[in-house]
């Protein structure tokens, strides 16, 4: 059984940077194939595509906020990490995680976590 | 990357079928097989409901269906019933080995 959970802060003050941990069970992400992606939804949104990391570290970002963001994996604690740099009040989002792949795993977005919401405000 | 273009709403009658597009470029949905679909109910996590264009995940309503022409996926939902509220999203894999999401179709049961 596949569950991945969002855990960090649900407010930070505008120009600080955000730390998400992405702790998931039921996969290896040092399975051949395998990635986590991390994905946001403003509210009454849209999700929008952020960043993933694949089994073998390869990293794929969103060109628009590629400056921003920074997506690690510690495959030995089952963990992803979403740093994002100078948070503004439009980064106020749901923030999820999820399990996706490659062609051979599977390219969509097949068990997400619950969500997290962040807040940006002084 | 643009947006996956979708109506902003689709609604219908309990049993009838609705069709909801996804309209891209041959560099996404065009050019892959790779177009998923998520239904999210209000404060709840998107989930799978279509993957690779057609392909239904186990459990999920044979009401379901998803195909494919040119630059445009659609996800058709028939025999429509009331717990089929709830925004629907299309996501493609892209040519810069990208992920893309379209702006969401409300589904309202009328």
């Amino acid at each position: 059984q596949i569950t991945l959970k969002e855990s960090g802060p649900t407010l930070v003050k505008p120009t600080q940077t955000l730390t998400l941990t992405c702790t998931f069970s039921g996969f290896s992400l040092s399975t051949s194939g395998v990635g986590v992606a991390w994905i946001r939804q403003p509210p009454g949104k849209a999700p929008e595509w952020l960043v993933l990391i694949y089994w073998d570290d390869d990293k794929r970002y969103n060109p628009s906020l590629k400056s921003r963001l920074t997506i690690t994996k510690d495959t030995s604690k089952n963990q992803v990490v979403l740093t994002m740099t100078n948070m503004d009040p439009v980064d106020t989002a749901t923030y999820y995680c999820a399990h996706t792949g490659n062609a051979n795993i599977g390219i969509y977005f097949g068990y997400w976590g619950q969500g997290t919401l962040v807040t940006v405000s002084s | 990357q643009s947006a996956l273009t979708q109506p902003a709403s689709v609604s219908g009658s309990p049993g009838q079928s609705i069709t909801i597009s996804c309209t891209g470029t041959s560099s996404d949905v065009g050019g892959y097989n790779y177009v998923s679909w998520y239904q999210q109910h209000p404060g709840k996590a998107p989930k799978l409901i279509i993957s690779d264009v057609s392909n239904r995940p186990s459990g999920v309503s044979n009401r379901f269906s998803g195909s494919k022409s040119g630059n445009t996926a659609s996800l058709t939902i028939s025999g429509l019933q009331a717990e089929d509220e709830a925004d629907y999203y299309c996501s493609s894999y892209t040519s810069s080995r990208i992920r893309v999401f379209g702006g969401g179709t409300k589904v309202t049961v009328l």
